[in-house]
Protein backbone atom coordinates (compact mmCIF):
# COMPACT_ATOMS: atom_id res chain seq x y z
CA UNK A 1 0.00 0.00 0.00
CA UNK A 2 0.89 3.83 -0.15
CA UNK A 3 2.54 3.91 -3.04
CA UNK A 4 2.53 6.96 -5.27
CA UNK A 5 3.76 7.54 -8.65
CA UNK A 6 4.94 10.08 -10.61
CA UNK A 7 5.07 11.02 -14.90
CA UNK A 8 7.20 11.30 -16.64
CA UNK A 9 9.65 9.75 -14.97
CA UNK A 10 12.72 11.47 -17.14
CA UNK A 11 11.53 14.57 -19.62
CA UNK A 12 13.97 16.76 -22.21
CA UNK A 13 12.03 19.77 -23.61
CA UNK A 14 13.29 23.07 -25.06
CA UNK A 15 14.36 26.53 -23.27
CA UNK A 16 11.37 28.42 -23.44
CA UNK A 17 8.32 25.44 -23.64
CA UNK A 18 6.61 24.40 -20.24
CA UNK A 19 6.54 20.85 -18.72
CA UNK A 20 3.77 19.39 -16.74
CA UNK A 21 4.44 16.56 -14.44
CA UNK A 22 2.11 14.37 -12.54
CA UNK A 23 2.28 12.73 -8.87
CA UNK A 24 -0.55 10.38 -8.11
CA UNK A 25 -1.48 8.44 -5.50
CA UNK A 26 -2.66 5.04 -6.34
CA UNK A 27 -3.89 3.67 -3.03
CA UNK A 28 -4.82 6.42 -0.72
CA UNK A 29 -6.34 9.65 -0.66
CA UNK A 30 -3.68 12.32 -0.22
CA UNK A 31 -5.37 15.53 1.24
CA UNK A 32 -1.66 16.72 1.87
CA UNK A 33 0.73 16.70 -1.34
CA UNK A 34 4.82 18.15 -1.41
CA UNK A 35 6.84 18.92 -4.34
CA UNK A 36 11.08 18.82 -3.68
CA UNK A 37 13.86 19.82 -6.15
CA UNK A 38 17.13 18.25 -5.68
CA UNK A 39 20.19 19.33 -7.40
CA UNK A 40 22.72 16.80 -7.94
CA UNK A 41 24.57 15.11 -4.62
CA UNK A 42 22.68 17.61 -2.55
CA UNK A 43 19.74 17.21 0.00
CA UNK A 44 15.76 17.42 -0.98
CA UNK A 45 14.69 21.25 -1.21
CA UNK A 46 10.99 21.66 -0.35
CA UNK A 47 9.57 23.92 -2.96
CA UNK A 48 5.53 23.85 -2.24
CA UNK A 49 3.15 22.11 -0.14
CA UNK A 50 -0.80 21.75 -1.90
CA UNK A 51 -4.29 20.41 -0.48
CA UNK A 52 -6.68 19.35 -2.18
CA UNK A 53 -8.78 22.16 -3.15
CA UNK A 54 -6.89 24.82 -2.35
CA UNK A 55 -3.82 27.33 -3.40
CA UNK A 56 -0.48 26.02 -2.72
CA UNK A 57 1.91 27.20 -0.30
CA UNK A 58 4.91 28.16 -1.53
CA UNK A 59 8.45 28.61 -0.03
CA UNK A 60 10.41 31.24 0.35
CA UNK A 61 12.55 32.15 -3.02
CA UNK A 62 10.07 29.66 -5.08
CA UNK A 63 8.62 31.34 -7.66
CA UNK A 64 5.26 30.45 -7.72
CA UNK A 65 4.10 31.93 -11.11
CA UNK A 66 7.04 29.46 -12.60
CA UNK A 67 6.34 26.17 -10.46
CA UNK A 68 2.57 26.11 -10.99
CA UNK A 69 0.72 23.55 -8.64
CA UNK A 70 -2.34 22.19 -9.41
CA UNK A 71 -3.95 20.03 -6.45
CA UNK A 72 -7.21 19.52 -8.16
CA UNK A 73 -8.07 16.06 -6.36
CA UNK A 74 -7.24 13.98 -3.13
CA UNK A 75 -5.14 11.29 -5.62
CA UNK A 76 -3.45 13.84 -8.22
CA UNK A 77 -1.32 17.11 -8.32
CA UNK A 78 0.57 18.65 -10.98
CA UNK A 79 3.79 20.82 -11.27
CA UNK A 80 3.69 22.91 -14.62
CA UNK A 81 7.11 24.72 -15.25
CA UNK A 82 6.69 27.44 -17.14
CA UNK A 83 8.80 28.87 -20.12
CA UNK A 84 11.72 26.06 -18.64
CA UNK A 85 15.90 27.27 -18.84
CA UNK A 86 18.19 24.98 -18.25
CA UNK A 87 18.90 26.51 -14.52
CA UNK A 88 15.70 24.60 -13.98
CA UNK A 89 17.07 21.14 -15.23
CA UNK A 90 17.05 19.24 -11.61
CA UNK A 91 15.25 15.89 -9.85
CA UNK A 92 11.57 16.70 -8.71
CA UNK A 93 10.00 14.69 -6.46
CA UNK A 94 6.62 14.48 -4.77
CA UNK A 95 5.13 13.54 -1.83
CA UNK A 96 1.87 12.39 -0.76
CA UNK A 97 0.29 12.17 2.56
CA UNK A 98 -2.86 10.80 3.51
CA UNK A 99 -3.15 13.31 6.97
CA UNK A 100 -6.40 11.94 8.71
CA UNK A 101 -4.64 8.80 10.34
CA UNK A 102 -1.11 9.57 9.65
CA UNK A 103 0.96 12.36 8.24
CA UNK A 104 3.45 9.85 6.84
CA UNK A 105 5.14 11.25 3.87
CA UNK A 106 5.20 8.36 1.08
CA UNK A 107 7.23 9.66 -1.82
CA UNK A 108 7.17 9.29 -5.80
CA UNK A 109 9.83 7.62 -7.59
CA UNK A 110 11.54 11.33 -8.93
CA UNK A 111 11.03 12.98 -12.61
CA UNK A 112 14.40 14.20 -14.02
CA UNK A 113 13.96 17.16 -15.78
CA UNK A 114 16.19 18.62 -18.42
CA UNK A 115 16.22 22.30 -20.59
CA UNK A 116 18.35 22.17 -23.14
CA UNK B 1 13.92 26.36 13.27
CA UNK B 2 14.09 23.15 12.80
CA UNK B 3 17.28 21.30 11.71
CA UNK B 4 19.21 18.23 10.57
CA UNK B 5 23.15 17.54 10.47
CA UNK B 6 23.98 14.62 9.15
CA UNK B 7 27.75 13.12 9.23
CA UNK B 8 29.64 14.55 5.95
CA UNK B 9 30.11 11.83 3.02
CA UNK B 10 30.70 9.99 1.62
CA UNK B 11 31.67 6.99 3.00
CA UNK B 12 33.37 4.05 1.62
CA UNK B 13 33.20 0.70 3.51
CA UNK B 14 34.21 -2.73 2.16
CA UNK B 15 31.38 -5.68 2.64
CA UNK B 16 30.60 -6.82 6.06
CA UNK B 17 31.66 -4.16 7.79
CA UNK B 18 30.35 -2.02 10.33
CA UNK B 19 28.25 1.48 9.75
CA UNK B 20 27.94 4.07 11.76
CA UNK B 21 26.14 7.63 10.34
CA UNK B 22 25.76 10.11 12.69
CA UNK B 23 22.74 12.66 12.81
CA UNK B 24 21.76 15.35 15.22
CA UNK B 25 19.18 17.54 15.17
CA UNK B 26 17.59 20.82 16.53
CA UNK B 27 13.69 20.90 17.11
CA UNK B 28 11.36 22.81 19.85
CA UNK B 29 9.27 20.02 20.62
CA UNK B 30 9.00 16.28 20.34
CA UNK B 31 9.66 15.25 16.35
CA UNK B 32 9.52 12.46 14.89
CA UNK B 33 12.81 11.09 13.37
CA UNK B 34 13.30 8.68 10.12
CA UNK B 35 16.10 7.71 7.66
CA UNK B 36 15.59 7.20 4.10
CA UNK B 37 17.14 5.68 1.74
CA UNK B 38 17.55 6.78 -1.70
CA UNK B 39 19.00 4.36 -4.59
CA UNK B 40 20.52 5.92 -7.96
CA UNK B 41 17.73 8.35 -10.27
CA UNK B 42 14.99 7.05 -7.81
CA UNK B 43 12.95 8.65 -5.10
CA UNK B 44 13.38 8.04 -1.35
CA UNK B 45 12.13 4.97 0.89
CA UNK B 46 11.86 5.35 4.57
CA UNK B 47 14.54 3.01 5.69
CA UNK B 48 13.25 3.02 9.71
CA UNK B 49 11.60 5.99 11.83
CA UNK B 50 11.27 6.31 15.55
CA UNK B 51 8.69 8.55 17.06
CA UNK B 52 9.48 8.93 20.74
CA UNK B 53 12.83 8.98 23.05
CA UNK B 54 14.39 5.82 23.30
CA UNK B 55 12.48 4.10 20.73
CA UNK B 56 14.73 1.72 18.09
CA UNK B 57 13.98 1.65 14.93
CA UNK B 58 15.22 -1.12 12.98
CA UNK B 59 14.66 -2.46 9.19
CA UNK B 60 17.02 -4.69 7.17
CA UNK B 61 19.48 -5.00 10.03
CA UNK B 62 19.73 -1.08 10.19
CA UNK B 63 19.03 0.39 13.59
CA UNK B 64 18.86 3.65 14.57
CA UNK B 65 17.54 5.09 18.39
CA UNK B 66 16.03 8.17 19.45
CA UNK B 67 18.52 9.92 21.82
CA UNK B 68 16.68 12.53 23.03
CA UNK B 69 19.64 13.71 25.86
CA UNK B 70 21.98 13.64 22.86
CA UNK B 71 18.94 15.05 20.35
CA UNK B 72 20.69 12.21 18.25
CA UNK B 73 19.46 9.01 16.03
CA UNK B 74 22.48 7.88 14.47
CA UNK B 75 22.18 5.01 11.91
CA UNK B 76 24.01 1.31 12.38
CA UNK B 77 24.73 -1.38 10.58
CA UNK B 78 26.46 -3.98 11.80
CA UNK B 79 27.37 -5.94 8.53
CA UNK B 80 26.98 -4.00 4.90
CA UNK B 81 26.28 -5.30 1.48
CA UNK B 82 27.18 -4.11 -1.74
CA UNK B 83 23.51 -3.75 -2.19
CA UNK B 84 23.75 -1.07 0.76
CA UNK B 85 25.11 1.87 -1.60
CA UNK B 86 22.81 4.70 -1.64
CA UNK B 87 22.39 8.01 -0.06
CA UNK B 88 21.12 8.28 3.26
CA UNK B 89 18.89 11.18 4.91
CA UNK B 90 18.11 11.80 8.02
CA UNK B 91 14.85 13.49 8.46
CA UNK B 92 12.94 15.12 11.50
CA UNK B 93 8.74 16.07 11.13
CA UNK B 94 7.36 18.12 14.32
CA UNK B 95 4.61 16.83 16.22
CA UNK B 96 1.92 19.05 14.46
CA UNK B 97 1.73 18.66 10.85
CA UNK B 98 3.55 16.50 8.13
CA UNK B 99 6.74 18.90 7.28
CA UNK B 100 9.57 17.32 6.65
CA UNK B 101 12.98 18.26 7.26
CA UNK B 102 15.88 16.67 5.77
CA UNK B 103 19.91 16.38 6.38
CA UNK B 104 22.19 16.78 4.06
CA UNK B 105 22.64 13.38 3.15
CA UNK B 106 25.47 11.00 3.14
CA UNK B 107 26.65 8.66 0.28
CA UNK B 108 27.56 5.00 1.04
CA UNK B 109 29.44 3.19 -1.30
CA UNK B 110 30.21 -0.45 -0.66
CA UNK B 111 33.17 -2.24 -2.39
CA UNK B 112 32.71 -6.06 -2.78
Amino acid sequence: GAVVSQHPSWVICKSGTSVKIECRSLDFQATTMFWYRQFPKQSLMLMATSNEGSKATYEQGVEKDKFLINHASLTLSTLTVTSAHPEDSSFYICSATPGHQTYEQYFGPGTRLTVT
Amino acid sequence: GDSVTQMEGPVTLSEEAFLTINCTYTATGYPSLFWYVQYPGEGLQLLLKATKADDKGSNKGFEATYRKETTSFHLEKGSVQVSDSAVYFCALRETSGSRLTFGEGTQLTVNP
